[in-house]
Formats: C-alpha cells, structure tokens, sequence
C-alpha cells in the first residue's frame, strides 16, 4: 500500500538554488496539499489542489509554486531558496465524498535544510 | 479566518496517568479530525467526529465535539509510552472549501 509517497526525504540546498518536492498518490484522491512544519510547531498549508488542473495558495505561498497536471502528481517547486524555508515538508491527500470530507493522508515527509 | 486552539502545548506525565487535551474555536465546523505524528513520520489520522455531541472511542482514547461543533477533547486513560507524541486537532468548514484548518498541535510525552 504505497499511499502518498514524498522525495526527496531529506536534501540540503544552498541559498539561491532551486528544487522540486515530488509527491504521488496511488488512491485516486481528488485534493492534494502541501504543508510544512516547523520545529515544535503545527501544520501551515502552502498550496493545495481540489483537481487536475486546479491549484490555490494556502497560508504561507510565497518562495513556492505548485502544478498539477495529473490527478496522482502534485510537485512542489522552490524557486531561490532561503533560509527560511528549512522545514519539513508534508504532502497530504484527500477524498471526495460529495464534498470536502477533512480526512488528509500524509506522507512521511521531506527535510529540507537550507545553507 | 478559522482558527483551532489547542491545549495544553505541552504535557509530560507518568505511565498510568489519565489527561485531556483540548481543541477550541469561535468558528463552526462541519466536522474535526485529530491526528498523532510521531517524531519524523507524517500525521496519522485518529477520528473524525461529525455530528455535535458526538463522542468516540478508540481503545483508551476517547473524542468528543461540542455540541455547538466550535470544540473538541481527546481523553487518554492509563496512557502508555506508546502514546507519546504530537497531537494535532483540524476542522474542515463550510467556508474553507476543501482545506483544513490546523491546530498547533499538543506535544504528549509518557514517562515509563
């Protein structure tokens, strides 16, 4: 049962470079999401995705951008890294039940330290 | 904007101990989820709790929502070492089509 799976798991990048956060899932989920979270702290929603095609910003966007052109592959894309974004990376999954259930699947995560 | 409230931030008690942790807002939610994340691993999604009132039990761990769905306890008795780690209540609302608001999450740690 792979669920969400999420790579790079770990990766340190110099300030300035660029990188992609990969996410799949194999349950035919309509939402998808990415989250990250710092040290101690909860979850804040970067960008999300209610379907092919279909992309939002969530709380904190800025330094990130997202596609997604499959239903299964929502990559996360960090153009002109800073520190700041050291942080673990989420990507979470949901379901349509005739709406918006709340129900995410997370993957395990990806850390990301920024140098 | 919605916004979760969770209490205590953190909590460190002995094997054997009973404690709640609890999960307010001003908002209503269609429904809430509380989740528990062990240290380098994602979230694992517990329970959801849908209907005002309601009350869940998982073995030792027992949620509840309020009956005016704005908030919402999760109660362990006789925790374990194994129920160490964050937990963290969400609420799915009408007015955050297709995403969720998080809590900052509760930092249990169970001595042995």
């Amino acid at each position: 049962n792979a669920g969400v799976t999420q790579t790079p798991k770990f990766r340190i990048l110099k300030i300035g470079q660029s990188m992609t956060l990969q996410c799949t899932q194999d349950m035919n989920h309509n939402y998808m999401y990415w989250y990250r979270q710092d040290p101690g702290m909860g979850l804040k929603l970067i960008y999300y995705s209610v379907g092919a095609g279909i992309t939002d910003k969530g709380e904190v966007p800025n330094g990130y951008n997202v596609s997604r052109s499959t239903t299964e592959d929502f990559p996360l894309r960090l153009e002109l890294a800073a520190p700041s974004q050291t942080s673990v990376y989420f990507c979470a999954s949901s379901y349509d039940s005739g709406g918006y259930t709340g129900e995410l699947f997370f993957g395990e995560g990806s850390r990301l330290t920024v140098l | 904007t919605q916004l979760l409230e969770q209490s205590p931030q953190f909590l460190s008690i002995q094997e054997g101990e009973n404690l709640t942790v609890y999960c307010n807002s001003s908002s209503v939610f269609s429904s809430l989820q509380w989740y528990r994340q062990e240290p380098g691993e994602g979230p694992v999604l517990l329970v959801t709790v849908v209907t005002g009132g309601e009350v869940k039990k998982l073995k030792r761990l027992t949620f509840q929502f309020g009956d005016a769905r704005k908030d919402s306890s999760l109660h362990i008795t006789a925790a374990q070492p194994g129920d160490t780690g964050l937990y963290l209540c969400a609420g799915a609302g009408h007015t955050n089509a297709g995403k969720s608001t998080f809590g900052d999450g509760t930092t249990l740690t169970v001595k042995p």
